[in-house]
């Protein structure tokens, strides 16, 4: 399985940007980067996806460096609903090997008022 | 469109009692996966399955077992329970990804399990 390495926490203030970082230095040329979160006692919801360029969706925006080897989920207004568990994962195109996925321990984002 | 359902959504169990949790899903997908999260603490996989008929273990799969006998269901089964799988389960389905579509994995709500 191809891993992610997330900051345990961080830490923002009520309608300014966050900039969540995700580093993949193993990824592969067919493996897709997933952004999931978990709000308390809630499964979790999709966020985004990209591949090599940079994303946009109303959510957020997902910054793929040139190298793929790190992304950075980008919350542009953050606001108290925005306090979840932010995950990054790999999903490699292909039926058989992007079916075994995994999550790591994700980043926990504390939005101050 | 109900999603991902799972049931039930609260179990208290005794050491060695027995249990299925449920999963169903009405999106026609064929990715289905049993996740266990404890507090505090990221998700883990169990066992997934890419189709009817086809499972596969994940992480944590000791002390769990599996089915898939149709496209909706994948039931996750504990034998001989035990304190250390008091738990929060989950269930997701998805697609596989494919240039056409998100691959986006759907959770069910999830189901919170506790052994005495």
């Amino acid at each position: 399985d191809a891993k992610t390495t997330q900051p345990n926490s961080m830490e923002s203030n009520e309608e300014e940007p966050v900039h969540l970082p995700c580093n993949h230095s193993t990824i592969s040329g067919t493996d897709y980067i997933h952004w999931y979160r978990q709000l308390p006692s809630q499964g979790p919801e999709y966020v985004i996806h990209g591949l090599t360029s940079n994303v946009n969706n109303r959510m957020a925006s997902l910054a793929i460096a040139e190298d793929r080897k790190s992304s950075t989920l980008i919350l542009h207004r953050a606001t108290l609903r925005d306090a979840a568990v932010y995950y990054c994962i790999l999903r490699d195109l292909g039926e058989t090997s992007g079916s075994r996925l995994t999550f790591g321990e994700g980043t926990q984002l504390t939005v101050n008022p | 469109n109900a999603g991902v359902t799972q049931t039930p959504k609260f179990r208290i169990l005794k050491i060695g009692q027995s249990m299925t949790l449920q999963c169903t899903q009405d999106m026609n997908h064929n990715y289905m996966y049993w996740y266990r999260q404890d507090p505090g603490m990221g998700l883990k996989l169990i066992y997934y399955s890419v189709g009817a008929g086809i499972t596969d273990k994940g992480e944590v799969p000791n002390g769990y077992n599996v089915s898939r006998s149709t496209t909706e269901d994948f039931p996750l089964r504990l034998e001989l329970a035990a304190p250390s799988q008091t738990s929060v389960y989950f269930c997701a389905s998805s697609y596989p990804i494919q240039a056409s579509n998100t691959g986006e994995l759907f959770f069910g709500e999830g189901s919170r399990l506790t052994v005495l």
